[in-house]
């Protein structure tokens, strides 16, 4: 059974520094690529980040770009992202994802809060 | 970047009701849309892929169809646990971006 959790989250001030991981189980993990999609307190869903299997190429939203970067190690089935400079506006809970090679995200994690706060 | 919208922002409906999602993308898209159900609390679940592939374990009464740049997910005899919201996903070209979501709830 495919299962991807979450951890990492919890309290930073702004302007800190937090890495989140996502230890995948139950599937060939360097098979799939990953993304992390995030949703604030109350709010609609807004994909952050992805990158491709072998971690060759990644991709980024307009507001992470430059503060957050995703990597993975496959030997170890683990996503990350490491997420610097935060701000109030990143507080959300955060989710792995599994990517469909057809597109759409399959699997999900349980997600892991991140509160920007001082 | 693409922006994803949809409509209705919200809908009330009665068990039973068939419904009607709509979703628009600024730009076209081919088929690369997901629809995606989201309980209280819960993570998302995806519903159906590349526009209208239902996900293994999904009920029939979800269907998706649309092309290029207009969308519809149809939930056809609603049921109880159909009431959440439920978001558009573009996969066609990062940033791979949501839509705002609709929130079916029951009448």
């Amino acid at each position: 059974e495919e299962q991807l959790l979450e951890s990492g989250g919890g309290l930073v001030q702004p302007g800190g520094s937090l890495r989140l991981s996502c230890a995948a189980s139950g599937f060939t993990f360097s098979n799939f690529a990953m993304s992390w999609v995030r949703q604030a307190p109350g709010k609609g869903l807004e994909w952050v980040s992805a990158i491709t299997g072998s971690g060759g190429s990644t991709y980024y939203a307009d507001s992470v770009t430059g503060r957050f970067t995703i990597s993975r190690d496959n030997s170890k089935n683990t996503l990350y992202l490491q997420m610097d400079t935060l701000r109030v506006e990143d507080t959300a809970v955060y989710y792995c994802a599994q990517d469909l090679a057809a597109g759409g995200l399959d699997y999900w994690g349980q997600g892991t809060l991140v509160t920007v706060s001082s | 970047d693409i922006q994803m919208t949809q409509s209705p922002s919200s809908l009330s409906a009665s068990v039973g009701n068939r419904v009607a999602i709509t979703c628009r993308a600024s730009q076209t898209i081919s088929n690369f849309l997901s629809w995606y159900q989201q309980k209280p609390g819960k993570a998302p679940k995806l519903l159906i892929h590349a526009a209208s592939s239902l996900r293994s374990g999904v009920p029939s009464r979800f269907s998706g169809s649309g092309s290029g740049t207009d969308f519809t997910l149809t939930i056809s005899n609603l049921q109880p646990e159909d009431f959440a919201t439920y978001y558009c996903q573009q996969s066609y070209s990062p940033p791979y971006t949501f839509g705002p979501g609709t929130r079916l709830e029951i009448k």
